[in-house]
Parts: C-alpha cells; sequence; structure tokens
C-alpha cells in the first residue's frame, strides 16, 4: 500500500521560529510536492522536486525553502515564520513521466 | 498559469439525491484531467485521470467526462450517500510539466 507520511498532523509556532515540516514516502517515487491549502483556494505548489537534491519553484515559493538530501525525504523550510504563512500543508509524490501524484495527510501549522 | 475554477463551491443534497459539478479550465496545451477527492481528516485520492476528448471514466457510483476542446469535466455521483462526502478537487496538467494546477474544489455534504 503506497505510503506518504508527513511528520506533525498539527504544529502551533510563534512568528520568527524557523519550521521544519517533513514528509517522507516509501514508493520510490522520484517527484514530491509542497502545496498549501487555504479557505476559497486550491492547492497552491509551493516547490517540487524532481531528483535527490533537485528543486524548483513552484507558483508560492517566497518564504520558503526545501531540501532533498535522499530520494524518501522532502522538508519544507520555513525560515522565518509569520502569521501569513498559517495554513494546511500538503506533500505529494509521483512517479516521473507520471502526474499521478499521492498525498500525505497534511500538516496544519498555526503560526502566532 | 492555468485559471481553473470549479462550482458550485459547495453542494447539500439528501442522501439518494444524484448530483454533478463542473470544473473549467483552458483547453490550449491541454495534457491530462485529474479529478481528486479529499474527506476530512484524510489524504486527498486520485479518483480519475482522463486525457482524451469524450472521455468517460466509471468508478462505482461516480462517473466523470471531459470536453477538451471546451475546457470542461463534469464529475457525477448517482445516489449520493453520507460517505460521498468530501471536497473534489480537479486538476489539469498542462503538456510537458510535472505539476498541476488544482480548483479550490467542490465540497459535497450528503445529508442521511
Amino acid at each position: 500500500d503506497v505510503k506518504v507520511t508527513q511528520s506533525s498532523r498539527y504544529l502551533v509556532k510563534r512568528t520568527g521560529e524557523k519550521v521544519f515540516l517533513e514528509c517522507v514516502q516509501d514508493m520510490d517515487h522520484e517527484n514530491m510536492f509542497w502545496y498549501r491549502q487555504d479557505p476559497g483556494l486550491g492547492l497552491r505548489l509551493i516547490y517540487f522536486s524532481y531528483d535527490v537534491k533537485m528543486k524548483e519553484k513552484g507558483d508560492i515559493p517566497e518564504g520558503y525553502s526545501v531540501s532533498r538530501e535522499k530520494k524518501e525525504r522532502f522538508s519544507l523550510i520555513l525560515e522565518s515564520a509569520s502569521t501569513n504563512q498559517t495554513s494546511m500543508y500538503l506533500c505529494a509524490s509521483s512517479l516521473a513521466g507520471d502526474n499521478e501524484q499521492f498525498f500525505g495527510p497534511g500538516t496544519r501549522l498555526t503560526v502566532l | 498559469i492555468l485559471n481553473v475554477e470549479q462550482s458550485p463551491q459547495s453542494l447539500h443534497v439528501q442522501e439518494g439525491d444524484s448530483t454533478n459539478f463542473t470544473c473549467s479550465f483552458p483547453s490550449s496545451n491541454f495534457y491530462a484531467l485529474h479529478w481528486y477527492r479529499w474527506e476530512t481528516a484524510k489524504s486527498p485520492e486520485a479518483l480519475f485521470v482522463m486525457t482524451l476528448n469524450g472521455d468517460e471514466k466509471k468508478k462505482g457510483r461516480i462517473s466523470a467526462t471531459l470536453n477538451t476542446k471546451e475546457g470542461y469535466s463534469y464529475l457525477y455521483i448517482k445516489g449520493s450517500q453520507p460517505e460521498d462526502s468530501a471536497t473534489y478537487l480537479c486538476a489539469p496538467e498542462e503538456d510537458s510539466s510535472y505539476k498541476l494546477i488544482f480548483g479550490s474544489g467542490t465540497r459535497l455534504l450528503v445529508r442521511p
């Protein structure tokens, strides 16, 4: 059974803190993605990676960075969290050349 | 970037009702159209991937059609059940892209 896991379901941080959101997939997928979802908006792509150590900016990369040191793990980093980064964060993965994406359960981040 | 619209934004129906909702997208550079179902507290799950104009896909009581020339897809649910309550997301895929562009979803609530 395919699986994408995210390190936390709920997270509360303070403004200015450095935040790490971790995502791990066990399907040997090449592609991994980070999205955020806000009320009334679709999933918006923050960053994606199509190989180890490779990363590409998505549509809303400002305020975020990512790390992909191993194929199975894709980390989203908020260098200095701000209240407008309060959101639901979803990680997904897919095989190279196949855009059916498999999603994790999401992390609801609140920045106070 | 594709502009994806889903309507209605939310829908409340009675158990046993049939229902449908729409995803519209620009038809240029179209490659594929994905439908996902996202239940509360769970991960989004892929329902269908459609690529050809006139495609119809079916999974149990749920079916979808695709019109790539006019840029829309319909999702139908026959005889809605409470377990169908979820947000239904569509995501067109542009040619030569890793990325899916998600609509904001239709939130369906089926009352027993």
